[in-house]
């Protein structure tokens, strides 16, 4: 059974970068495309971009690009997201969902991390 | 890329039908059949319901069917119970080979 596990809260100061975690477990992570969504407090999700693992190609949502980057480790079978320039807008809980094999829905989600952007 | 539009709400007594909309432009939801549909309970992440249109993953209620004409995809709960009371969401891949979301919509059992 796959299973996506993310790192823990994080609260940043605005003008700094965070980075998060997706562990994945069962299956073959290199054959995964992971995506990254968010989801800020009250509101709906939003696609960020998303990683072919074993290509180690990585497209974004325009609305980031130049702000994100998706990366993963085929060794630990994680993916990272990072996001810079932090902003209050930014507050979210973000997820890493896979997608079923090529295709464009994602069949596992992780639990979810609470990003807060505060000074 | 802007959002999907969906209704913000949608009611229905129990063992009712309703149906959720979706609407796109040529540049998704009509460009290609790979629209899905997800649902959201509260502090939860969200549940895959449709694929690809109108194909039901393993698991999920026959309850749950999908349909799409043009620009215009569509869920439909057919005898709504209460614990289908939650957010859905459709999304579609894009021209731009990348996802859009629909705005969201909250199904409330009367």
């Amino acid at each position: 059974q796959v299973q996506l596990v993310q790192s823990g809260a994080e609260v940043k100061k605005p003008g700094s970068s965070v980075k998060v975690s997706c562990k994945a477990s069962g299956g073959t992570f290199s054959s995964y495309t992971i995506s990254w969504v968010r989801q800020a407090p009250g509101q709906g999700l939003e696609w960020m971009g998303r990683i072919i693992p074993i290509l180690g190609i990585a497209n974004y949502a325009q609305k980031f690009q130049g702000r994100v980057t998706i990366t993963a480790d085929k060794s630990t079978s994680t993916a990272y997201m990072e996001l810079s320039s932090l902003r209050s807008e930014d507050t979210a809980v973000y997820y890493c969902a896979r997608h079923s094999g090529v295709l464009w829905y994602f069949d596992y989600w992780g639990q979810g991390t609470l990003v807060t952007v505060s000074s | 890329q802007s959002a999907l539009t969906q209704p913000a709400s949608v009611s229905g007594s129990p063992g009712q039908s309703i149906t959720i909309s979706c609407t796109g432009t040529s540049s998704d939801v009509g460009g290609y059949n790979y629209v899905s549909w997800y649902q959201q309970h509260p502090g939860k992440a969200p549940k895959l319901m449709i694929y690809d249109v109108s194909n039901r993953p393993s698991g999920v209620s026959n309850r749950f069917s999908g349909s799409k004409s043009g620009n215009t995809a569509s869920l439909t709960i057919s005898g709504l119970q209460a614990e289908d009371e939650a957010d859905y969401y459709c999304s579609s891949y894009t021209s731009s080979s990348t996802l859009v979301f629909g705005t969201g919509t909250k199904v409330t059992v009367l």
